[in-house]
């Protein structure tokens, strides 16, 4: 079945530094793939998203890339914010299916 | 606030006790998701709809779970005596159109607790 991966454990680092969270996917097909932010107490939000393979995805200084070669969709940020601080979810949506599929999502800390 | 509500934000019920958890789409969508987040875990699907019509419940638990969509008014996740492993959050999504591509939009939740 289709299934998400992200790296495990919480990510802390500082201010202005390079932030990277990798996803990897399985799927059949061409999966549409997402990043969702949650911020505490409230739902997700759609981050970005990209459709096909090769296309990068970005909102917000962040960025993913899918690429179909090695099933992945990881998303980056070159200079983090407290406000980043948040947990992100990487998900995918296959064709011809209309629900997500979420990884297990990884807490974001941005110490100032 | 044109975006997903949900009602109530906390619900805590004792065991045994039915749950009720409202969403209200956005305004224009006819199509709402129900997903499921366990403590420390991404959220699963459980359960897609339009509207009067399930069209896709094969995250649904078989026993006490179930959803509706009606003609009017928000879709309702009815969870029927409760037990401790119900305690989760529970989000609604909705989309205008189905397929691929189409964002769906996040309510903030309903917390449920199971004393």
């Amino acid at each position: 079945g289709d299934s998400v991966t992200q790296m495990e454990g919480p990510v802390t680092l500082s201010e202005e530094a390079f932030l990277t969270i990798n996803c990897t996917y399985t799927a059949t097909g061409y999966p549409s793939l997402f990043w969702y932010v949650q911020y505490p107490g409230e739902g997700l939000q759609l981050l970005l998203k990209a459709t096909k393979a090769d296309d990068k995805g970005s909102n917000k200084g962040f960025e993913a890339t899918y690429r179909k070669e090695t099933t992945s969709f990881h998303l980056e940020k070159g200079s983090v914010q407290v406000s980043d601080s948040a947990v992100y979810f990487c998900a995918l949506r296959r064709e011809g299916n209309n629900r997500l599929a979420f990884g297990k999502g990884n807490q974001v800390v941005v110490i100032p | 606030n044109a975006g997903v509500m949900q009602n109530p934000r906390h619900l805590v019920r004792r065991r045994g006790q039915e749950a009720r958890l409202r969403c209200s789409p956005m305004k224009g969508h006819s199509h709402v998701y129900w997903y499921r987040q366990l403590p420390e875990e991404g959220l699963k699907f459980m359960v897609y709809l339009q509207k009067e019509n399930i069209i896709d419940e094969s995250g649904m638990p078989k026993e006490r779970f179930s959803a509706e969509f009606p003609k009017e008014g928000p879709s309702i996740l009815r969870i029927q005596q409760v037990v401790r492993g119900d305690s989760a959050a529970y989000f609604c999504a909705s989309s205008n159109f189905t397929g691929q591509n189409q964002p769906q939009h996040f309510g903030d939740g309903t917390r449920l607790s199971i004393l």
